[in-house]
């Protein structure tokens, strides 16, 4: 069975700075996707960005990006020019791409404040 | 269209009552997840519908669990005989069916169950 470990229970970050949040993973697969999900108090889990494994190329979006090591089974997301709006839970989390196993394998959660 | 919806909202019931909680996914979803966000498990996975296929119920606790999806669109998870353990966040999902399993699942905003 798959594992996420997030080791980051919780990080802070000062506004317009940069954040690296952690995560490594355990697989015997050697395709499927990792993702990152944000999840402000309004419990709505929005995707921030995802990766596929057989892609060596590190996913980017806006100000977040991801440095992927598939040797390491490591999956960190930076955050860059850190905005007030980032502040929320975020969740790491894997998925099978074979098979019949579509569901989300999710870590245990970075809380990641921003201060003004 | 519209996102992901799910009611009610909150939902406080006692011990022992059945609860019904209602999912809505985004028009054209053909694949369904239920996950259950609690303080000490985290986030994990009970249900993934996909089609007319039989539902996957491998992370669904316990029999008092129980899941429907009709007519390939809305789902209903029921709880029988509510324990105070079954106090947490009830998620939904819903996503694409691509092959090679790129697709990218997209969240509802949640039922939170209290059981008093």
């Amino acid at each position: 069975a798959q594992t996420v470990t997030q080791s980051q229970p919780e990080m802070s970050v000062q506004e317009a700075e940069t954040v690296t949040l952690s995560c490594t993973y355990d697989t015997s697969e050697s395709d499927y996707y990792l993702f990152w999900y944000k999840q402000p108090p309004s419990r709505q889990m929005i995707l921030v960005i995802r990766q596929e494994a057989y892609k060596q190329q590190n996913a980017t979006e806006n100000r977040f990006s991801v440095n992927f090591q598939k040797a390491a089974k490591s999956f960190s997301l930076k955050i860059s020019d850190s905005q007030l709006g980032d502040a929320a839970m975020y969740f790491c989390a894997y998925r099978s791409s074979s098979g019949s196993a579509r569901q989300l394998t999710f870590g245990s959660g970075t809380q990641l404040t921003v201060l003004p | 269209g519209a996102g992901v919806s799910q009611s009610p909202s909150n939902k406080v019931t006692e011990k022992g009552k059945d609860v019904e909680l209602r999912c809505d996914p985004i028009s054209g979803h053909t694949a369904l997840y239920w996950y259950r966000q609690s303080l000490g498990q985290g986030l994990e996975f009970l249900i993934y519908f996909q089609g007319n296929s039989a539902p996957d119920k491998s992370g669904l606790p316990s029999d008092r669990f129980s899941a429907e999806r009709t007519g390939g669109s809305v789902s209903t998870l029921t709880i029988q005989r509510t324990q105070q353990e079954d106090s947490a966040v009830y998620l939904c999902a819903s996503s694409r069916t691509l092959a090679g399993g790129k697709e990218t699942q997209y969240f509802g905003p949640g039922t939170r169950l209290l059981v008093l």
